[in-house]
């Protein structure tokens, strides 16, 4: 149990174009999901918090209007990355919590995108 | 401020023993996690201390110490599939993850 998928796995996109990665938990509602960014050699940086049916929660540093994040159901988070350029190529991977369990969280597989 | 420290890089042989130390400083706490994570992939769930002692698993096994704010990962019979990073996350009072830079260990045949 516990699985969450993300959707594309890759993706190779052109600077100035716009990116939708899809992050779905797909055997269980997830209240809350997780955003985050990894670059080579580096920790997970926590990007955002998506609560289903409210704003997310952005960390500092992270811009909301460049990464948009829609949490409209309890089983579907999205990050879409607007006017994407090559600084913003990245592995992002998303979690979700598990509903009354309030420190687990369980990774989906992670996107590359690379923009070129 | 909050802070997790870990080693950058280890090394060790195949078949050996290796530990994993890692320091935490959180606000609050409420639990710390090591995941695993290889080369372009996500983390994946190893282990979660809350308590103080020592928690095994088969060949892993994680140890917490809540006074001294220090958790380590012990990996034994060691495997060449076992290089990967290793993740030390503390959770703070607010049930956020605050996460370490990851250990890269080494296996050597």
């Amino acid at each position: 149990g516990a699985v969450v998928s993300q959707h594309p796995s890759r993706v190779i996109c052109k600077s100035g174009t716009s990116v939708k990665i899809e992050c779905r938990s797909l055997d269980f509602q997830a209240t809350t999901m997780f955003w985050y960014r990894q670059f080579p050699k580096q920790s997970l940086m926590l990007m955002a918090t998506s609560n289903e049916g409210s704003k997310a929660t952005y960390e500092q540093g992270v811009e909301k209007d460049k990464f948009l994040i829609n949490h409209a159901s309890l089983t579907l988070s999205t990050l879409t990355v607007t006017s994407a350029h090559p600084e913003d190529s990245s592995f992002y991977i998303c979690s979700a919590r598990l509903p009354g369990l309030e420190y687990e969280q369980y990774f989906g597989p992670g996107t590359r995108l690379t923009v070129t | 401020g909050q802070n997790i420290d870990q080693p950058t890089e280890m090394t060790a042989t195949e078949g050996a023993i290796v530990q994993i130390n890692c320091t935490y400083q959180t606000s609050g706490f409420n639990g710390l996690f090591w995941y695993q994570q290889h080369a372009g992939e996500a983390p994946t769930f190893l282990s979660y201390n809350v308590l103080d002692g020592l928690e095994e698993k088969g060949r892993f096994s994680s140890f917490l110490s809540r006074s001294k704010g220090y958790s380590y990962l012990l990996l034994k019979e060691l495997q060449m599939k076992d290089s990967a990073s290793y993740l030390c996350a503390g959770v703070d009072s607010n049930y956020q993850l605050i996460w370490g830079a990851g250990t890269k260990l080494i296996i050597k045949p």
